[in-house]
């Protein structure tokens, strides 16, 4: 079975770093990219970035760009997400997702299949 | 502000039948495969849909997907109050690796 467990619920003052993490089980974690998503309280997903964990290719979305790092750690099939400085602003839901490309039949198809249960991060001072 | 519209709530009564549409533009929903997640209250999103209307294993035939042009569907059948949640369409644009979520509607079931 497919899992993505995440790392536990944060909370952190303004100004102050955090790395949250994502441990996929259940397949060959180099084989599929990852996907980061925030969901601010009571609004909607917000693609943050994706990466490659086979290369540590990473592609962030322009709204996240120089905000936040995503790395991954093949060896031990977990992937990463941090902040250097956190805002008040980043307080929200993160969730981390297998992203599943199929080319297979003359096409590419994409979905997200199994996501991570998520990681409640609170900044406050 | 997302490139993908979808009403911000829709509802229905108990075994009725819901759409909830997703539009786009030429250059993302005109060209790419829509996929559709399910998230009921303080869960994680499930995918629902893939490849615009495939459904995973698991996911009841009451779901149904359907895409024309730039816009597409998600139709539910047989309303449960279980089926009450906020439901989102998403692209992934392989032009620039990245994906584009609307910005989901509540299903409320009356």
């Amino acid at each position: 079975e497919v899992q993505l467990v995440q790392s536990g619920a944060e909370v952190k003052k303004p100004g102050e770093s955090l790395r949250i993490s994502c441990k996929g089980s259940g397949y060959r974690f180099a084989s599929y990219w990852i996907t980061w998503v925030r969901q601010m309280p009571g609004k909607g997903l917000e693609w943050i970035a994706l990466i490659d964990p086979s290369d540590s290719y990473v592609n962030y979305s322009p709204s996240f760009q120089g905000h936040v790092t995503v790395s991954a750690d093949k060896s031990i099939s977990t992937a990463y997400l941090q902040w250097s400085s956190l805002k008040a602003s980043d307080t929200a839901m993160y969730y981390c997702a297998r992203h599943v490309r199929d080319c297979g039949r003359g096409s590419c198809y994409d979905w997200l299949d199994s996501w991570g249960q998520g990681t409640l991060v609170t900044v406050s001072s | 502000q997302s490139v993908l519209t979808q009403p911000p709530s829709v509802s229905a009564a108990p075994g009725q039948k819901v759409t909830i549409s997703c539009s786009g533009s030429g250059s993302n929903l005109g060209t790419d495969y829509v996929s559709w997640y399910q998230q009921l209250p303080g869960t994680a999103p499930k995918l629902l849909i893939y490849e615009n209307n495939k459904r995973p294993s698991g996911i009841p035939d009451r779901f149904s997907g359907s895409k024309s042009g730039t816009s597409a569907t998600l139709v539910i059948t047989g309303l449960q109050t279980g089926d009450e949640a906020d439901y989102y369409c998403a692209i992934w644009n392989s032009s620039l690796d990245t994906w584009m979520f609307a910005g989901g509607t509540k299903l409320a079931v009356l």
